[in-house]
């Protein structure tokens, strides 16, 4: 079965400074990894993936996230961290090779909370 | 412009009472998905639809309802079997042609409280 983890149910960071958001996955084989952001009483909004190639990921608003496969984790990743990036972050897995539906997997999310 | 649509934004409802909500996609994606999010349990999977008049379980099916007659529409019924309705409702959609490496689609959710 497969699985997200993203240990740490907030973060603070001061605006101007780098941010990181853990995730780690469990999956049976190489895994597509994607993050979504979610601001208060909306819906999820992509933000980037892995599915293979180069470890570091590019997305929106300035986001990248790195793959490690060693270490199962692909963490999220910004240099300069804004106000109005706070808000819910989730990672999520799907195994492509599961068959027929492939399931996405979510975890619990991450609050990253910038402060000015 | 393309995107998805739910309705309404905030319900209220009595305990006992049936209540639908409504998702339209206009992304021509075949694969369409309701889940649902408390505080601290991230997203739990209530149903999925990979094509019109199929759909499937998913983790938490029960006391939920579910019908897919046209590719846009999958409405989602809250019925009085469900034990704590209370919860915000999401509705996604995914274009299966992209064989796993596309990301899915959210709306806006739906805010359900029971009284």
């Amino acid at each position: 079965a497969q699985s997200v983890a993203q240990p740490e149910d907030q973060v603070n960071v001061a605006e101007g400074n780098p941010l990181t958001v853990k995730c780690t996955y469990s999956v049976s084989g190489n895994p597509y990894l994607f993050w979504y952001v979610q601001y208060p009483n909306r819906g999820l909004q992509f933000l980037l993936k892995y599915i293979t190639g180069d470890n570091l990921v590019k997305g929106s608003y300035g986001f990248e996230a790195e793959f490690n496969k060693s270490q199962t984790s692909f963490h999220l990743k910004k240099p300069s961290a804004l106000v109005s990036d706070s808000a819910l972050y989730f990672c999520a897995v799907r195994d492509p090779n599961s068959g027929g539906y492939q399931k996405v997997t979510f975890g619990t999310g991450t609050k990253l909370q910038v402060i000015p | 412009d393309g995107g998805i649509t739910q309705s309404p934004k905030y319900l209220f409802r009595k305990e006992g009472q049936n209540v639908t909500l409504s998702c339209e996609q206009n992304l021509n994606h075949d694969a369409m998905y309701w889940y649902r999010q408390d505080p601290g349990q991230g997203l739990r999977l209530i149903y999925y639809s990979q094509i019109v008049n199929d759909f499937q379980k998913g983790d938490i099916a029960e006391g939920y309802s579910v019908s897919r007659e046209k590719k846009e529409s999958f409405p989602l019924t809250v019925t009085s079997a469900q034990k704590n309705p209370t919860a915000f409702y999401l509705c996604a959609s995914y274009s299966s042609g992209t064989s796993g490496t596309g990301e899915l689609f959210f709306g806006e959710g739906s805010r359900l409280t029971v009284l």
